[in-house]
């Protein structure tokens, strides 16, 4: 069955990095699009960017131009996400999600990984 | 003023429908786009539920009961995501989604109670 597993929590300084990785398995890694949702606690869902893995290229939100990176090592069928610049509103849960190419249809999530931003 | 825009709560009881309106901003007509519903329970990520873009082009997700449907108000300029025969279950979060200008959007979320 799919399954995508993400990092750990990871708790971070403002101004630094983090980066959090989303394992696939039980279906063909390149042949869907990964895509990043971000939720902060009590908030809605917050669309921040996607790849194909395939390709390797990427879109991303406006708001997080400049501070994203969507990478993938496809040999471990991994996909990551880096955010930069770190500031405590980025405090959030971070969830990976697959979709067919140049659909909406994020038919299969990682579990989430909190990223708490603090001083 | 935001993309999309969702009640922020409602009420049903249980065996009646429920109707969750997801509006699109002035100026953007929804006739044109597919408008995609997922459902979120407490510490879950959220599930994919359907996609709507008229009655000939829309899809189920996978194991998702036909008691959840997409459908639009061209009046209102809105998406609607009905959900009949209510069960206690489906006391969730329900967010819309739709592309635009080169992003996916979502709306606010509506969080759905049943009682």
């Amino acid at each position: 069955q799919v399954q995508l597993v993400q990092s750990g929590a990871e708790m971070k300084k403002p101004g630094a990095s983090v980066k959090v990785s989303c394992k696939a398995s039980g279906y063909s890694f390149t042949s869907f699009d990964f895509n990043w949702v971000r939720q902060a606690t009590g908030q809605g869902l917050e669309w921040m960017g996607w790849m194909d893995p395939n390709s390797g290229k990427t879109g991303y939100a406006q708001k997080f131009q400049g501070r994203i990176t969507m990478t993938r090592d496809t040999s471990i069928t991994t996909a990551y996400m880096e955010l930069s610049s770190l500031r405590s509103e980025d405090t959030a849960v971070y969830y990976c999600a697959k979709n067919p190419r140049a659909t909406g249809d994020f038919d299969d999530w990682g579990q989430g990984t909190l990223v708490t931003v603090s001083s | 003023q935001a993309v999309l825009t969702q009640p922020s709560s409602l009420s049903a009881s249980p065996g009646a429908s429920a109707s969750l309106t997801c509006t699109l901003r002035s100026g953007i007509n929804v006739g044109t786009y597919w408008i995609y519903w997922y459902q979120q329970k407490p510490g879950s990520p959220p599930q994919y539920l359907l996609k709507y873009k008229s009655d000939s082009d829309k899809q189920q997700g996978s194991g998702v009961p036909s008691r959840f449907s997409g459908s639009k108000d061209a009046s209102a300029n809105a998406g609607i995501l009905l959900i009949s025969g209510l069960q206690s279950e489906d006391e969730a979060d329900y967010y819309c989604m739709m592309w635009h200008s080169s992003a996916w959007v979502f709306g606010g979320g509506t969080k759905l109670t049943v009682l």
